[in-house]
Formats: C-alpha cells, sequence, structure tokens
C-alpha cells in the first residue's frame, strides 16, 4: 500500500515562532493531500488540502507547500500558539482516489 | 447531527469477547470509513462504504473483523474473539463523496484486557 512517513516525530517550538513539519509521500499517482490536526483524545480535524495540480496553498496561518518531484509535502504555521500543540498528521489518497492513507504523525508541542 | 458520532467513546472487553463499534456519519454523507489507530501510531485504513456500492474491505486485519452499513446511515464495526493487539482507537470519518477530506468522530477507545 501506500507509504506516507514524516521526516520528524516531535517538534517542539517557543510560542511565537514558525513551525514547519515536513511529509514523505511514495505515490506519484496520488493527486489529493490533506493535513490533519488531532488534540489528545479526539478525533483529527481538517486543517488544509492542496491538489497536485499546485506547489503552494495558503490558510489562515498554515501553509502547505507541495513539491511533486521529490514527492514531498509541508505545513508551516506562522507564529505558532500553544493552542496549536497536537499530533499534525499528511494523508494522501493513493490510487483510486476513494480512501486517504496517512503517516505516523508528528507530535507539535508549543512551549510557552 | 452536526458531526460524526460514535459510541461508546470507550469501550473495556476481556480477550476473546465480541465488541461493536457505532459510527453515526454526518447526513447526506455517502462515504463512510473506518480507521484504527494504535497508541503513538498513524491511522490504518480498515474499511470504506460508499452508497450501496460492495464496500472496500481490503484494509480489515483478520476475518475477526467485519462491518455493515445500512444504506448511507450508520455503520457497526464488529471485532469477534477479541485478542489484546487490538486495543486501539477506532475512529469513523464520512465525507460528502469519496475522495474529498473527511470529517472524523471522536473516536472508540478500546482495551482489551
Amino acid at each position: 500500500g501506500e507509504s506516507v512517513g514524516l521526516h520528524l516525530p516531535t517538534l517542539s517550538v517557543q510560542e511565537g515562532d514558525n513551525s514547519i513539519i515536513n511529509c514523505a509521500y511514495s505515490n506519484s499517482a496520488s493527486d489529493y493531500f490533506i493535513w490533519y490536526k488531532q488534540e489528545s483524545g479526539k478525533g483529527p480535524q481538517f486543517i488544509i488540502d492542496i491538489r497536485s495540480n499546485m506547489d503552494k496553498r495558503q490558510g489562515q496561518r498554515v501553509t502547505v507547500l507541495l513539491n511533486k518531484t521529490v514527492k514531498h509535502l509541508s505545513l508551516q504555521i506562522a507564529a505558532t500558539q500553544p493552542g496549536d500543540s497536537a499530533v499534525y498528521f499528511c494523508a494522501e489518497n493513493g490510487v483510486g482516489g476513494n480512501q486517504f492513507y496517512f503517516g505516523t504523525g508528528t507530535s507539535l508541542t508549543v512551549i510557552p | 447531527g452536526a458531526g460524526v458520532s460514535q459510541s461508546p467513546s470507550n469501550k473495556v472487553t476481556e480477550k476473546g469477547k465480541d465488541v461493536e463499534l457505532r459510527c453515526d456519519p454526518i447526513s447526506g454523507h455517502t462515504a463512510l470509513y473506518w480507521y484504527r489507530q494504535r497508541l503513538g501510531q498513524g491511522l490504518e485504513f480498515l474499511i470504506y462504504f460508499q452508497g450501496n456500492s460492495a464496500p472496500d474491505k481490503s484494509g480489515l486485519p483478520s476475518d475477526r473483523f467485519s462491518a455493515e452499513r445500512t444504506g448511507e446511515s450508520v455503520s457497526t464495526l464488529t471485532i469477534q474473539r477479541t485478542q489484546q493487539e487490538d486495543s486501539a482507537v477506532y475512529l469513523c470519518a464520512s465525507s460528502p463523496t469519496p475522495g474529498i477530506g473527511y470529517t472524523f468522530g471522536s473516536g472508540t477507545r478500546l482495551t482489551v484486557v
């Protein structure tokens, strides 16, 4: 099956700094990617998505970058806040596009 | 409802017992998914329902696992003869159409003792 992995399992940042979370995906046929945020005891929550015809997409304080050449995805969080502390997952839609494949996740801790 | 609802939120069961987990998707969402999340790990796909089509069961880890869905409503995931390695959070998600970002429920935390 598809393999979606993350370079860093944990990340600690100071409040107010920018955070960058990276993700490598394996299926070059994937054309839709999503970042999810999962807080303790809750289900994953959609943050931002990007299609393969784009290389950058911005939301509120978040930016997703897609590099199809090296099959790399990143999530940038500007002015990180304590409420951003969570596990972040990237997901790709793989072959067929009807379901998503998730990586292990990166645990982000924001230090006040 | 406003979101995906799962019940129970927590379940402790003895090894060898059967358990049934329930998922109520968002009304009108045709696609429904079950995932398993072991402690500290990512989400493992289990099964996918789309409308009245045959479900994609390719992620079910063994024949002890089964799931049903009635039309485009409630789904139940059944685990027979539970084993300790079945301990995990079982997450349900739904989407209005396949391939669009999911809305997840809060999950059922299953502990097999």
